[in-house]
């Protein structure tokens, strides 16, 4: 198994630009989810997954949507990239419940 | 809203020394999940507790769910180099759906050899 994958690893953007945050697992997991990461912050959940066709809002969702298309899939769109969007971006999911998988996240700047 | 407080924030010890760090919730939660992350990787759940008074470990750590089911507390034992990382807790929102979860802002562990 791979694991959860997450692509880009690096990415730079200007701001008003958009883009896509790949997400993909391969251990059939029904649970996935977005968070970010700022210094001194932890993680932030951005949207989360419980299943295809199922999303929901976590903490910090404005700017961020989702889709759910398949139970392998689960990316991430920024709509319109702000400074304030500049994090490392990570991806997990879980059979049930809290994330129990991380993918190696994605490091954004965006200028 | 909830929030978790992780304390200390920072710790540097010398390898061999046992290491606690806990986390505090004016909230009471249901579930609380340990993690750590290594620089540059994402995070690895580490233990995760479901009942007020469970202590559960995990070769050398070691976690607890308070009493009050307000507070969690994670030891590690015998630290080494590799221990070194970022320890987080986390719980689910007030939701209840554990796929929600908040974070604390994490304990960095340094250790020298």
């Amino acid at each position: 198994n791979a694991g959860v994958t997450q692509t880009p690893k690096f990415q730079v953007l200007k701001t008003g630009q958009s883009m896509t945050l790949q997400c993909a697992q391969d251990m059939n997991h029904e649970y996935m989810s977005w968070y970010r990461q700022d210094p001194g912050m932890g993680l932030r959940l951005i949207h989360y997954s419980v299943g295809a066709g199922i999303t929901d809002q976590g903490e910090v969702p404005n700017g961020y949507n989702v889709s759910r298309s398949t139970t392998e899939d689960f990316p991430l769109r920024l709509l319109s990239a702000a400074p304030s969007q500049t994090s490392v971006y990570f991806c997990a999911s879980s059979y049930t419940g809290g994330p129990k998988y991380f993918g190696p996240g994605t490091r954004l700047l965006v200028l | 809203g909830q929030q978790l407080n992780q304390s200390p924030q920072s710790m540097f010890i010398q390898e061999g020394e046992d290491v606690s760090m806990n986390c505090t919730s004016s909230s009471i939660f249901n579930t609380w999940l340990w993690y750590k992350q290594d620089p540059g990787e994402g995070p690895v759940l580490l233990i995760a507790l479901y009942k007020a008074g469970e202590l559960t470990s995990n070769g050398r750590l070691t976690a607890q769910f308070g009493i009050t089911r307000k507070d969690s507390f994670l030891n590690i034992s015998a630290s080494i180099p590799s221990d070194v990382g970022i320890y987080f807790c986390a719980g689910p929102t007030l939701s209840g759906n554990t796929g929600k979860l908040i974070f604390g802002q994490g304990t960095t562990l340094q250790v020298k050899p």
